[in-house]
Parts: structure tokens; sequence; C-alpha cells
């Protein structure tokens, strides 16, 4: 069954330092999605891609964060400048349909970034 | 807001019948996912409800009243790996992103 992977699996980083976290995603899928969950809280989500561009973001994703599909494999989710904050769990996933609310996402294993 | 409600943990024993509750705003509603979720692990799918009623999958099933904004996930016949959080998810105004609710702890005693 295949399944989307995201690497690294964890990250430690400085505060003030880029990170880029890489998914890839089911390669019949369409639309793309970050996630974030800071240890003990909910799953929140961040943006949605389709067609090469963002489709939605959330509040939380302000300047210090972009998302790109370079070369229609890899999805990268990048943050400039890391705050301690930005400490979490970070999840891609993928839907293959249209987002009618038909289809499920599948989730990736998930990178933890960890900022000191 | 898009607030998702659902108690914060709850306890059941093993081979017995489990009901977790999820409430939720209904404006812009287009879809409501059940996930598992075990410790420092992604989310699995488990069940998704767009129209009114019961869905069943093995020893799952859930089930949705659009108009209350209610939704629950029924676990039967539990087993001890069924302790994990579980997450509901309202899909809004057909965008594909998910609103999850807090998650359901649930912990299967012996």
């Amino acid at each position: 069954e295949p399944e989307v992977t995201q690497t690294p699996s964890h990250q430690v980083t400085q505060m003030g330092q880029e990170v880029i976290l890489r998914c890839v995603p089911i390669s019949n899928h369409l639309y793309f999605y970050w996630y974030r969950q800071i240890l003990g809280q909910k799953v929140e989500f961040l943006v949605s891609f389709y067609n090469n561009e963002i489709s939605e973001k959330s509040e939380i994703f302000d300047d210090q964060f972009s998302v790109e599909r370079p070369d229609g494999s890899n999805f990268t989710l990048k943050i400039r400048s890391t705050k301690l904050e930005d400490s979490a769990m970070y999840f891609c996933a993928g839907l293959a349909g249209a987002p009618m609310g038909s289809y499920e996402q599948y989730f990736g294993p998930g990178t933890r970034l960890t900022v000191t | 807001g898009q607030n998702i409600d659902q108690p914060t943990e709850m306890t059941a024993t093993e081979g017995a019948i489990v009901q977790i509750n999820c409430t939720y705003q209904t404006s812009g509603f287009n879809g409501l996912f059940w996930y598992q979720q075990h410790a420092g692990e992604a989310p699995t799918f488990l069940s998704y409800n767009v129209l009114d009623g019961l869905e069943e999958k093995g020893r799952f099933s859930s089930f949705l009243s659009r108009s209350k904004g209610y939704s629950y996930l029924l676990l039967k016949e539990l087993q001890m790996k069924d302790s994990a959080s579980y997450l509901c998810a309202v899909e809004y105004n057909q965008g594909g992103k998910l609103i999850f609710g807090q998650g359901t702890e649930l912990s299967v005693k012996p």
C-alpha cells in the first residue's frame, strides 16, 4: 500500500535557523496539506496546496513559513527563522480526489521539530 | 469559530463497547472524519461521514446527525490495542482542510 513519507523523522535546530521539512506524497494525490501538533495539543491546520499554489492557509502560517513542490514529487515546508514555539510534530497529508469532502486524507509519519 | 468538542478522556473495559461523542458547529460543514492516534504517531483514518446515519466498518462504527452538529464513534469488542487518542475532525467549506478536536484519550483496561 502506498504511503506518505516524511524526512527527517526528528530535526533539532537552534532558534533563528532555517529548517526545511520534506514530504513525498502518494503519487496520484493532487491536494497536499501541512498540519502541526504541539505536544499535548490538538492537530492544527497550517496550509493547503493545489495546482502548485497555496489554496488556503491558517493564521499560524505567517511570513516565516513557505511551501513548495519543486519537482512534482517532494512537498516541502520551510520555516525561515525558527522560534521556540515552532517546536511541534509536523504532519504532511495528501488527498487523491477533489476536496469535496468525499475522500480521506493520508497522513505521513511526521517530523518532530525541536527548537532550542 | 469552528470549535470541535469531544470529551478529554474515557476509560472502558476490554471486550466492552464505548461511544465517543463529538459536537461541532454546523455552518459550512462538508464532512466529518474520525482518526485514531497513538502517542508519537500520525493520525490514521477510521471513518468518514457526510450524510446522516451510521457507517459501519468492522468493530468501528460512526454516526452523524448534520442538523444537530453531532457525531459519535462506537467501538465494539474493545481490545487493549484500542487504547489511543481518537480525533474528531470536520472539513469545512469543501477546502479539504480539517479542523480537529482536542482528541479523546481512551484507556482500555483488562
